[in-house]
């Protein structure tokens, strides 16, 4: 089987840096993404990771260690428009096909 | 290029109803994913179409969800008959054939059992 934990909810300031940890035990891995999701909308890609090591990408990093079964998502210069739900989700291999399996997301809330 | 289309985008039934919802991927994606996302929680995989063919419906509840995707093309999710703990958000998401390429997501139908 597989799990995926993260935070339920954090809280951050305007401007502050935030890390969402996202922790996993899968067989058949193939790389973690992260999506964000603003209320009542779709989840919108941000990140994928399938190596070691942090990849960045303007305010948003991601960092991965598959040995540890362990990822990151780090948002720097926090904007009041980063409040949304960050979901990690695994991409797991199987015989022939993959399938992308979430977490139960972590809500951030950026206060002024 | 247009995105992953969904329809309705909410609906309110009755328990016992039955009810259908619809999806359009974006072309040539051979992936079609529908996610099952109860509020405040992650989604949850209800099935996974390659092309026209299920390779994981493991966690569909198949006494009362069926889904099928017509020429590997439009995929349609329906439920009958409806609880209320099916009340939730029913996102579908297209992916290529491609490893490690992300899933696109459709913006979602929200369903209300009462």
């Amino acid at each position: 089987g597989q799990n995926i934990d993260q935070p339920t909810e954090m809280t951050a300031t305007e401007g502050a840096i935030v890390q969402i940890n996202c922790t996993y035990q899968t067989s058949g891995f193939n790389g973690l993404f992260w999506y964000q999701q603003h209320a009542g909308e779709a989840p919108t890609f941000l990140s994928y990771n399938v190596l070691d090591g942090l990849e960045e990408k303007g305010r948003f990093s991601s960092f991965l260690s598959r040995s540890k079964g362990y990822s990151y998502l780090l948002l720097k210069e926090l904007q009041m428009k980063d409040s949304a739900s960050y979901l990690c989700a695994v991409l797991i291999m199987n015989t022939g096909f993959q399938k992308l399996v979430f977490g139960t997301g972590t809500r951030l809330l950026v206060s002024p | 290029e247009a995105g992953v289309a969904q329809s309705p985008r909410y609906k309110i039934i009755e328990k016992r109803q039955s009810v259908a919802f619809w999806c359009n991927p974006i072309s040539g994606h051979a992936t079609l994913y529908w996610y099952q996302q109860i509020l405040g929680q992650g989604p949850k995989l209800l099935i996974q179409f390659q092309n026209n063919g299920v390779v994981d419906d493991s966690q569909l509840p198949k006494d009362r969800f069926s889904a099928e995707r017509l020429k590997g093309v439009d995929s349609t999710l329906k439920i009958q008959p409806a609880k209320l703990e099916d009340s939730a958000v029913y996102l579908c998401a297209s992916s290529p054939t491609l490893m490690g390429t992300e899933a696109f997501f459709g913006q979602g139908t929200r369903l209300t059992v009462v």
